[in-house]
Parts: structure tokens; sequence; C-alpha cells
């Protein structure tokens, strides 16, 4: 089966640096997602990590560390439009036939003055 | 850019009635897929469909059935609605790869209150 697991809630203040959390257990591993979610939007897609290290993409990092089941998302430089849900998400190749993507309930992160 | 759009942002029906919900993506790709968000439960996989005519079913298909007749065009029918129906609907697309980022790509979404 496939669990996922990342904190429900963070608040962070303007101008910080955050780091959210993923850990996921799957029965297979081929990629992991990282989304942003505003309030009422579509998810868009952030990074993509399939091998261990760090992803850099301007004031957005990924990290990835396969044999711990653990990523994180960074955001550096917070700005008030940084306030969304972020959501986690694994793609798994044993899932049978597709190779599914399943997704964690994602972080409320609420950027605060 | 890619384009993936939903036949309706909002959505009031009745218990019982028969639901249509309309995706259609711009950019040729071959897997399409519904999914429901809940609070607390984030986004669950209803039905995909990896190619013109053929259907998978997700996590939670119960309830729910699926018609892709044309590449680009991907319907979620709800037979007869109930109120546990009631959801933010998601659909979104990717291309055939399975390696590279190959990221999904969302429509709108669609609220959905059943009464």
């Amino acid at each position: 089966g496939q669990n996922i697991d990342q904190p429900t809630e963070m608040t962070a203040t303007e101008g910080a640096i955050v780091q959210i959390n993923c850990t996921y257990q799957t029965s297979g591993f081929n990629g992991l997602f990282w989304y942003q979610q505003h309030a009422g939007e579509a998810p868009t897609f952030l990074s993509y990590n399939v091998l261990d290290g760090l992803e850099e993409k301007g004031r957005f990092s990924s990290f990835l560390s396969r044999s711990k089941g653990y990523s994180y998302l960074l955001l550096k430089e917070l700005q008030m439009k940084d306030s969304a849900s972020y959501l986690c998400a694994v793609r798994d190749p044993n899932s049978g036939g597709y190779q599914k993507v399943t997704f964690g309930i994602g972080t409320k992160l609420q950027v605060i003055p | 850019d890619v384009k993936v759009t939903q036949s309706s942002r909002y959505l009031v029906k009745r218990t019982g009635e028969k639901v249509f919900l309309e995706c259609v993506q711009d950019m040729d790709h071959e897997n399409m897929f519904w999914y429901r968000q809940d609070p607390g439960l984030g986004l669950r996989l209803i039905y995909f469909s990896y190619d013109v005519k053929m259907k998978e079913k997700g996590d939670i298909p119960e309830g729910y059935s699926v018609s892709r007749e044309k590449k680009e065009r991907f319907s979620l029918i709800l037979e007869s609605a109930s109120t546990n129906q009631t959801s933010m609907y998601l659909c979104a697309s990717t291309s055939l790869g399975t390696s590279g980022t190959d990221t999904q790509y969302f429509g709108p979404g669609t609220r959905l209150t059943v009464l």
C-alpha cells in the first residue's frame, strides 16, 4: 500500500525560511512531486525528485532521501503569496498497470506579516 | 501552455440526479484522471484513462463511471448523485512517459454540491 505523511498546518513569517517535510511508505518508488495549491484553485507543479539530493529552483528547493523515505520542500524569503497548501505526491511503479501517483493530504502554510 | 478545462466551476444537483462532469485537455496527452478532494483526505483517484476507450478504476470508483470517446475529452458520470458525493472534483492529464517529470496538469476544478 501507500502512505504519505506531512504536517497538516504550518505558520511562518514573511521573509523567513520554512521547511515542509514529507515521509512516505510505498511498495515502489519512481519519483516524488511537490505541488502548490492556493485556496479554491487547482494544484500546480513545483518540483520533482527521483534521485537523492537537493533540487533548487529559485526560492524553492526540494530534497529527497530514498533510503529514509523522506523529502522536504524549502521555501526561502517567504512572501504573502506563498500562503497555500503544499502537496507531496509519490509515483509508485508497483501499483498495478499504470504508475499511479498518490498524494498526501497537503500542508496548509500561512505566511504572516 | 498546457490547458485543462472543466465544464463547470460550480454545480448544484439534487439527490438521485445523473451528473456529467466534462474535462478537455489540449496537449494531446494520453493519460487523463479524475480526482476528488475533500478536507482531511486529500486528493483521491476515482478513475483514470490511458487511451481512448480505455479506463481503469482508481481508489474510490464506487458510484462513478467514466467515458473517453476522444483523446482530448474525459467525462466523469455520477449515475445517481448522493450527498456524500459533494466534493471538489479535479481533472488532470499527463503524457504517456513515466520518466522525467511527466507532471500532471490539473483543471480548475468543479465544486459539486448534492442536496
